[in-house]
């Protein structure tokens, strides 16, 4: 069955921090991956996506992520967040079925 | 921006009550899903939905569980009999296509307290 890791459960940084959130995936077939991002009190928004094509795929405000495939991984990054960036970020996979599977979500924590 | 949209915000229900959620997805749209996180959780999938039919479903999705698209817009989630376990943040979801490499557009959700 397909599942979703993401390593850290809460990070909190500083503004101007460089973030790098973990994620892994169990599937073998081919996937699709996704970063969403849950603001407080709004609702799941799309970060970035990778179908195929270049591993390193850019998304909104900044953050990018890079698809390992010999590693099934799909890490989020930004080089410098900001305040705004507080937020619940969760990654996840679809296979052709179109389900997502969720990881458990990382709350992250940026101090002014 | 068009977006999904889901009614009520917040839901209390009685155990063994039938609640409705409802969620109107963006108007070209052709798959939905519902998906629900329980407080502290994952986010899981529960349902698809496809041509006025279920494409899948996952095992918490069982005979208590059931979805509708009564009109052109409304797409509906019923919980026949409502349990404790039930409670949770119900999202709705729909996207143009359906195999997978299509963005998902989500609801605010629904919070559904079973008391």
């Amino acid at each position: 069955a397909q599942s979703v890791s993401q390593h850290n459960h809460h990070v909190i940084l500083s503004e101007a921090a460089s973030l790098e959130l973990g994620c892994n995936y169990s599937y073998g077939g081919t996937v699709n991956l996704f970063w969403y991002v849950q603001y407080p009190g709004q609702h799941l928004q799309l970060l970035l996506k990778y179908f195929s094509g270049d591993p390193l795929v850019k998304g909104i405000k900044g953050f990018e992520a890079e698809f390992i495939k010999s590693k099934f991984s799909f890490n989020l990054r930004k080089p410098s967040v900001q305040w705004s960036d507080t937020a619940e970020y969760f990654c996840a996979v679809t296979n052709q079925g179109g389900k997502l599977i969720f990881g458990q979500g990382t709350e992250l924590s940026v101090k002014p | 921006e068009p977006e999904v949209t889901q009614t009520p915000s917040h839901q209390v229900t009685q155990m063994g009550q039938e609640v409705i959620l409802r969620c109107v997805p963006i108007s070209n749209h052709l798959y939905f899903y519902w998906y629900r996180q329980i407080l502290g959780q994952k986010v899981e999938f529960l349902v698809s939905f496809y041509n006025n039919e279920i494409s899948e479903k996952s095992e918490i999705f069982d005979d208590q569980f059931s979805v509708e698209r009564p009109d052109g817009s409304n797409f509906t989630l019923k919980i026949r009999s409502t349990k404790l376990e039930d409670s949770a943040m119900y999202f709705c979801a729909s996207t143009e296509g359906g195999q997978g490499a299509y963005e998902q557009y989500f609801g605010p959700g629904t919070r559904l307290t079973v008391t």
